[in-house]
């Protein structure tokens, strides 16, 4: 199963309303994950099932959608969410991720 | 607290066979969950290797398929990565973490690199 993430490269502000949208090959019901990662850092896992908040993430990030299309909002951004975000699937045992998005800032 | 920590050697040359360990604290394997691996090649994305059930049960990436070996040591609390005749395209990144509902517990990551 293929994940396609749009846009790849995102340039934002403090503030601003941004989101990320990851589209797979075939449907994958809500078997969608979202996660961030930071230069040097192992990737932190912010949203599973396609919308539910692993705990101990700000409630300004949100995902939603099922099948084939998903996207992840971030409501405002804060100086600390310039970072990549990678979508992944596990809906089958062969799990895949999207090609990532790079949030800067503008 | 769960923690997840990666070991093995930095180096290894071409055709040979890359061996990775994970080790598992505060959480017993034997309790349960998938355990996986994960790559990330120097300024690239993440490549989901492969991953275990606590009973043994693999899956692995088609496109590693061949050349990939995941183990669990319950005794030990670890799972191992071995992937073999190793080129260049298999420097990176390697990252073991836990799969619940998603990868929600990493390792810091380790550095491979391959090279004569």
């Amino acid at each position: 199963i293929q994940l396609t993430q749009s846009p790849s490269f995102l340039s934002a502000s403090v503030g601003d309303r941004v989101t990320i949208t990851c589209r797979a090959s075939q449907g994958i019901s809500s078997y969608l994950a979202w996660y961030q990662q930071k230069p040097g850092k192992a990737p932190k896992l912010l949203i599973y099932a396609a919308s539910t908040l692993q705990s101990g993430v700000p409630s300004r990030f949100s995902g939603s959608g099922s099948g084939t299309e998903f996207t992840l909002t971030i409501s405002s951004l804060q100086p600390e969410d310039f970072a990549t975000y990678y979508c992944q699937q596990l809906n089958s045992y062969t799990y895949s991720f999207g090609q990532g998005t790079k949030l800067e800032i503008k | 607290q769960v923690q997840l920590q990666e070991s093995g050697p930095g180096l290894v040359k071409p055709s040979e066979t890359l061996s990775l360990t994970c080790a598992v604290s505060g959480y017993s394997i034997s309790s349960g969950y998938y355990w996986g691996w994960i790559r990330q090649p120097p300024g690239k994305g993440l490549e989901w290797i492969g991953s275990i059930y606590h009973s043994g049960s693999t899956y692995y990436n088609p496109s590693l398929k061949s050349r990939v070996t995941i183990s669990v040591d319950t005794s030990k609390n670890q799972f191992s990565l071995k992937l073999s005749s190793v080129t260049a395209a298999d420097t990176a990144v390697y990252y073991c973490a836990r799969r619940r509902l998603a990868f929600d517990i990493w390792g810091q990551g380790t550095m491979v690199t391959v090279s004569s």
